[in-house]
């Protein structure tokens, strides 16, 4: 079955990095690209970017241009997500999703890992 | 930016319906998805490309779209329908980017 396992929570200091990664099973790792959300506590959803496994383009969210970069690991089929210069409003759980299209045209977000709780505070 | 614009809250009785709209400028043009999320949990898709269901997802949801609004139906809805809903969908005007709306939390008693 389809899985998607993310690493453990995190706690790290104003300014440091974190990544967040995002382990497959269950399917052919290329055939499909991995979306990015997350969530704040107690907030709505809010998209992150988006990495295609096939070809590695990637589409990142205005506001997290100069701070995130997305990767896969295809040899483990795994994703990351690395978030640097972390600030206090970066604390959220932070998912990754199965996304069915190669070029970034679907809002099919049929398979989700678990979340991964990272915390920023001095 | 881009916005799709929820309700923050709806309320129903168990057994009404429950209609949960979202509205942007792009959705005469874009498909909207919709999401479910209960307490503590990852989201689930009940609903794709404005109107279809995938397999397992209860039939008493559904998906409409007319104009620049969008609309989740819960038809007699139950207590475990009780969830926040997010829309979901693309800018249209040149920006690559993807959006949730604000997110609704339909409550049923």
């Amino acid at each position: 079955q389809v899985q998607l396992v993310q690493s453990g929570g995190e706690v790290k200091k104003p300014g440091a990095s974190v990544k967040v990664s995002c382990k497959a099973s269950g399917y052919t790792f290329t055939s499909y690209s991995i979306t990015w959300v997350r969530q704040a506590p107690g907030q709505g959803l809010e998209w992150m970017g988006w990495i295609s496994v096939y070809n590695g383009n990637t589409n990142y969210a205005q506001k997290l241009q100069d701070r995130v970069t997305m990767t896969t690991d295809i040899s483990t089929s795994t994703a990351y997500m690395e978030l640097r210069s972390l600030r206090s409003d970066d604390t959220a759980v932070y998912y990754c999703a199965r996304n069915p299209s190669t070029d970034d045209s679907s809002g099919y977000l049929g398979y989700w890992g678990q979340g991964t709780l990272v915390t920023v505070s001095s | 930016s881009y916005e799709l614009t929820q309700p923050p809250s709806v309320s129903v009785s168990p057994g009404q319906t429950a209609r949960i709209t979202c509205s942007g400028d792009a959705l005469p043009k874009k498909y909207v998805y919709w999401y479910q999320q209960k307490s503590g949990q990852a989201p689930v898709l009940v609903i794709f490309e404005d109107s279809n269901r995938p397999s397992g997802i209860i039939e008493r949801l559904s998906g409409s779209t007319s104009g620049t609004m969008a609309t989740l139906t819960i038809s007699g809805a139950q207590v475990e329908d009780e969830a926040d809903y997010y829309c979901y969908s693309r800018d249209s005007s040149g920006n690559p980017y993807w959006v949730f709306g604000g997110g609704t939390k339909l409550t049923v008693l």
